[in-house]
Formats: structure tokens, sequence, C-alpha cells
């Protein structure tokens, strides 16, 4: 079975930074690639960007450039993505999903558990 | 870049066939066949339903169909059931390897 789990939820300070991590298991790593995407509380989904497992390449959301970074451990099977600078608008459950690594695939087949992360003062 | 558009609510009864749709561009959904529809349930993660238009993942329902015409896709569900209310999310490649989600969509059956 292909399961893919979270860590745990978060609570930062404004302008501090935050890692979400994704592991997985029941599947090979490396054939498939990570989207991420976050859910503001009562809002809709809304697409960070993906990496791929195989060469590492990454493509963010334009807005997020700067201070969003996604990154794999092949040797672990998690992905991780990371969030600096943070506003008290990024808190939302941030959500890991796979997806086929082909360019333009946005089926997003299996989703982790989602993390909370809230900033706060 | 904007959000693509869906209906804030629809409604139907058991039973009844109700469609979402969603309206993009023809710098996405107008010009790519890579279009996804998810169902969320309230606290959990979302489910795919749909890819590649009219795709249905192994284990979804036959009664989860989709379509597609001009810059508009649509998310077709047949024999309402209970279970089936949540919200619908689409998504579209956008041709610059970034991917748009629409608004979402509210669906009550009544």
């Amino acid at each position: 079975q292909i399961h893919l789990v979270q860590s745990g939820a978060e609570v930062r300070k404004p302008g501090a930074s935050v890692k979400v991590s994704c592991k997985t298991s029941g599947y090979t790593f490396t054939t498939y690639s990570f989207a991420w995407v976050r859910q503001a509380p009562g809002q809709g989904l809304e697409w960070l960007g993906w990496v791929n497992t195989h060469n590492d390449n990454t493509n963010y959301e334009q807005s997020f450039q700067g201070r969003i970074t996604m990154t794999t451990d092949t040797s672990a099977n998690t992905a991780y993505l990371e969030l600096k600078s943070l506003r008290s608008d990024d808190t939302a459950i941030y959500y890991c999903a796979r997806k086929p690594s082909f360019w333009g695939a946005t089926n997003f087949d299996y989703w982790g558990q989602g993390t909370l992360v809230i900033v706060s003062s | 870049q904007s959000a693509l558009t869906q209906p804030a609510s629809v409604s139907g009864s058991l039973g009844q066939s109700i469609t979402i749709s969603c309206i993009g561009t023809s710098s996405d959904i107008g010009i790519y066949n890579f279009v996804s529809w998810y169902q969320q349930h309230p606290g959990k993660a979302p489910k795919l339903l749909i890819y590649d238009v009219t795709e249905r993942p192994s284990g979804v329902s036959n009664r989860f169909s989709g379509s597609k015409s001009g810059n508009t896709a649509s998310l077709t569900i047949s024999g309402l059931q209970a279970e089936d209310e949540a919200d619908y999310y689409c998504n579209s490649y956008t041709g610059i390897s970034t991917v748009l989600f629409g608004v979402g969509t509210k669906l009550t059956v009544l």
C-alpha cells in the first residue's frame, strides 16, 4: 500500500521559517515527483510548486519565488518543503501529493494527511 | 495568475445528476488536456477523481465523468449519493510548468 505521511503541526512567529516533511512508502520513490499544495482556513487549494525526485528539478508558483524550497532525500524516501519569511497569511494546511514526473501531469494521485502551519506572534 | 472559475455551490437530489463547470482560458484548459478533478470531504485530504480531462483512476466510481469544450472543463456526477456531498476542485496545467486550481464548488445533496 502507498502511504504519504507528513510531519506534525507547527507554530511559528512572523519572519521565521518552517520545514515540512513527507515520508513515503509502498512504491519506488524516484519513479514519481511531488507537488505541494496548501489550503488556508476555509479557503480553496493553492498549488505551490513541484519537485522531480529523479533530477531534483523544481518549479515554483511565481509568488513564492525566493522564499520557498522543495527538496527530496531519496535515501529516506522523503520530500521536504521549506518556507521562509513567514507571514500570517501563510497559515494553512500544507499537503504533499504524488504526481507522475511527466511535465504536464496534474493528476496528484496520493496525498499526505496535511500539516497545519500556524503563523502568529 | 487567477484561479479557474467554478460555481460556488451546486445542489441536487439523491439519484439525480449534476454538472460542475471549470472555466479557464486559451492558455490553460483551452490548449491542454491536462485537467484533473478532486473531491474533498471536510477535514480530509483531496481525492483524485478524474485526470487528463476524461480518465478515471482505478477505484473511482464510474458515476464520475469528465469532459471539456473550449476553455471549459466539466465534471458530471450521476446517480447522486449522500456521500457525494463534498467540495470539488478542478486544476489545469498552464503551459509555463505551473498548475492552477479552481476556486472550488460545494456540492449539497438534498
